[in-house]
């Protein structure tokens, strides 16, 4: 069973765009979740994070979104640019312990 | 330079044949883990360790087992490898969480691709 569910699998977006990813948990237990960026033959990477306090986190062209009755959060990155190409994780994690990720979105951002 | 490193980065291996792979961190982290990758799946956590001597399971640890006897290394033992343990694997290491707003990156290694045939 899924703890976190991310959707979409695959995105492709124009260069200046907007993308954005989903992901939904149902735990309420989890309190704290990250975004990773793996590039091709990489290990992950943390690309902001985010608790469950807050609505909104924001670092540069990335935003989280946090909706804590939903149980939902998506990643928002904008003006995407060729370099932004990469595999993108979701996750949740109790206690800084336990950690749960998505199953990943392919993105591609075209020139 | 800060970093997590795993050995072998390739291995092929036949069912049974007991192999372990290396993690190594040079930051002092006390918080190291475990996970496979596999496509449609994402990362599935196998192992964490808290400090020396603590280790805990994580979402997938059958087939697998670890020791923490150093701060610095966390090996991933599969005592008798089977081929649905084929898989990409990644060590990572972090901070412990040292207090409710505190955020911990986990650092990854480059990864371990296993073929077990």
């Amino acid at each position: 069973q899924q703890q976190v569910k991310q959707s979409p699998q695959s995105l492709i977006v124009q260069k200046g765009g907007i993308s954005i990813i989903n992901c939904a948990y149902e735990n309420t237990a989890f309190d704290y979740f990250p975004w990773y960026q793996q590039f091709p033959g990489k290990g992950p990477a943390l690309l902001i994070a985010i608790r469950p306090d807050v609505s909104e986190k924001k670092e540069g062209r990335f935003t989280i979104s946090f909706n804590k009755s939903a149980k939902q959060f998506s990643l928002h990155i904008m003006d995407s640019q060729p370099g932004d190409s990469a595999t993108y994780f979701c996750a949740a994690s109790i206690a800084g312990n336990q950690f749960y990720f998505g199953t990943g979105t392919s993105l591609t951002v075209i020139p | 330079e800060a970093q997590v490193t795993q050995n072998p980065r390739y291995l092929i291996t036949v069912t049974g044949k007991k192999l372990t792979v290396t993690c190594s961190q040079n930051m002092n982290h006390e918080y190291m883990s475990w996970y496979r990758q596999d496509p449609g799946l994402g990362l599935r956590q196998i192992y964490y360790s808290m400090n020396v001597e603590v280790t805990d399971k994580g979402d997938v640890p059958e087939g697998y087992k670890v020791s923490r006897k150093e701060k610095r290394n966390f090996p991933l033992i599969l005592e008798s490898p089977s081929p649905n343990q084929t898989s990409l694997y990644f060590c990572a290491s972090s901070y412990l969480r040292s207090g409710s707003w505190s955020q911990e990156t986990q650092y990854f290694g480059p990864g371990t691709r296993l073929l077990v045939l």
